[in-house]
Order: C-alpha cells, then structure tokens, then sequence
C-alpha cells in the first residue's frame, strides 16, 4: 500500500545532541512539510519542500535543518540549537498537480522528548 | 496572509446529538478548506474538502461541512454524534490563488462525545 513511514515512532534525546528523523513516501508526491504539533498550538511547519534539492523555511524554522535528496525522502533534523525540541512531529506529502492536489496525506508522527 | 479560526478548544456533545465544530478562515481571495480528524498518537487523517461547487461538502464517517463565503465559515457537523467522533479535529485552508503554499491549520478542537 502507499503512504508516508515515519520512523522512529518514539525518539529520546539528550541534551546537545542532535537527532534526525525519518519520513519517506512512496506516494510519487512532488511536495512534502514538517509540522511541529504542540498541546493547544495546533501544527506549526517547520520546512517544506516542492522539489528536490530545493526547500523553504516555515514558520519555525530556526533549530532545524532538512534535506531533499531524493523525491520519496525529506529527512528532518533536530539540532542542539533548537532549544525545546520535545513535540509530536508530522510529515506529510501531496502531489502539485492532478486529483490529488488539493489535500496532504499525514504519517503516523515522531513523538521526540528531551532526557 | 491566511489564517485559521477555532473558537474552542473542547466540544461536549451526548452520543446521538448533533454535533457541530466551528471553524472561520481568512484568505485572500477564494478558499481552499479543509478538515482533518487525529486520533492519539496518530496523524491527522482528511476527512472532507472544499473547493468549488456546492457549498454543503459531504465528507467521511458521516460528516459534512457548511461552506459559507458571507461568515468566512466552514464549520464542521454530523446529525448523529457517536463515541468513536471522539478525537481532535483540525480546520485548514489555503487560498485558490495562492500558488503551491502550504495549508495553514487551526489550532484544533477536541470533541468529547459522552455516552
């Protein structure tokens, strides 16, 4: 079946260290987001991305960094400089054109905590 | 610059009441608008959209949604509410000329319905 793996699904990180979290599609979608999901904030986009090798900050962007190496993966990693990284992530993907454009496909979410 | 509404944070409603969750937006312009269910731990899941047409969207589980341009409205029901509605429920829009920008989400609304 298709969709969006997020991996892991429960991530732990010290304090100064930083972690990446996984998310790949195999949706053939164009474009895929990072949102931050906070209790009583909603979601927040961190990063987007409409094609490969090319990618544009949101609204949260500082403390993070991604990649879009290849169309199916849009890796995000959490730096030491984001200073309170403990949230639920979401990535999600759509196509930009065809059908299927008009709404995102969600993963299951990356639930970091700082120890 | 878009922008969601969700007026509350928490909806109470007795199983096979009606139930209804508000959601206003402000664009630029027409709207896209959608609305998203999340379940613990989960990612959001679509549930209906708007986009052109008729402005009573049937969506799934039996829900529908209003749209309504004059309010900037696009609230959220179902005739007969049932326990497993339970869940935090998100409004999202994005404008019809806006290009490929992301979807701009509320804050949520959980709903609670009571057995």
């Amino acid at each position: 079946d298709g969709g969006i793996t997020q991996s892991p699904k429960y991530l732990f990180r010290k304090e100064g260290q930083n972690v990446t979290l996984s998310c790949e599609q195999n949706l053939n979608h164009d474009a895929m987001y990072w949102y931050r999901q906070d209790p009583g904030q909603g979601l927040r986009l961190i990063y987007y991305s409409q094609i490969v090798n090319d990618f544009q900050k949101g609204d949260i962007a500082e403390g993070y960094s991604v990649s879009r190496e290849k169309k199916e993966s849009f890796p995000l990693t959490v730096t030491s400089a984001q200073k309170n990284p403990t949230a639920f992530y979401l990535c999600a993907s759509t196509p930009l054109t065809g059908p299927g454009y008009y709404g995102y496909t969600f993963g299951s979410g990356t639930r970091l905590t700082v120890v | 610059a878009q922008s969601v509404a969700q007026p509350e944070d928490q909806v109470n409603v007795a199983e096979g009441n009606p139930l209804t969750v508000k959601c206003t937006y402000s664009v630029s312009g027409n709207p896209y608008l959608f609305w998203y269910v999340q379940y613990p731990n989960r990612g959001l899941q679509f549930l209906l959209k708007y986009i052109t047409g008729d402005n009573l969207v049937k969506g799934s589980y039996g829900f529908e949604a209003e749209f309504n341009k004059s309010q900037t409205s696009f609230h959220l029901k179902k005739p007969s509410a049932l326990v497993s509605d339970s869940a935090l429920y998100f409004c999202a829009v994005r404008a019809l000329n806006s290009g490929n920008t992301p979807l701009v989400f509320g804050k949520g609304t959980r709903l609670s319905v009571i057995a």
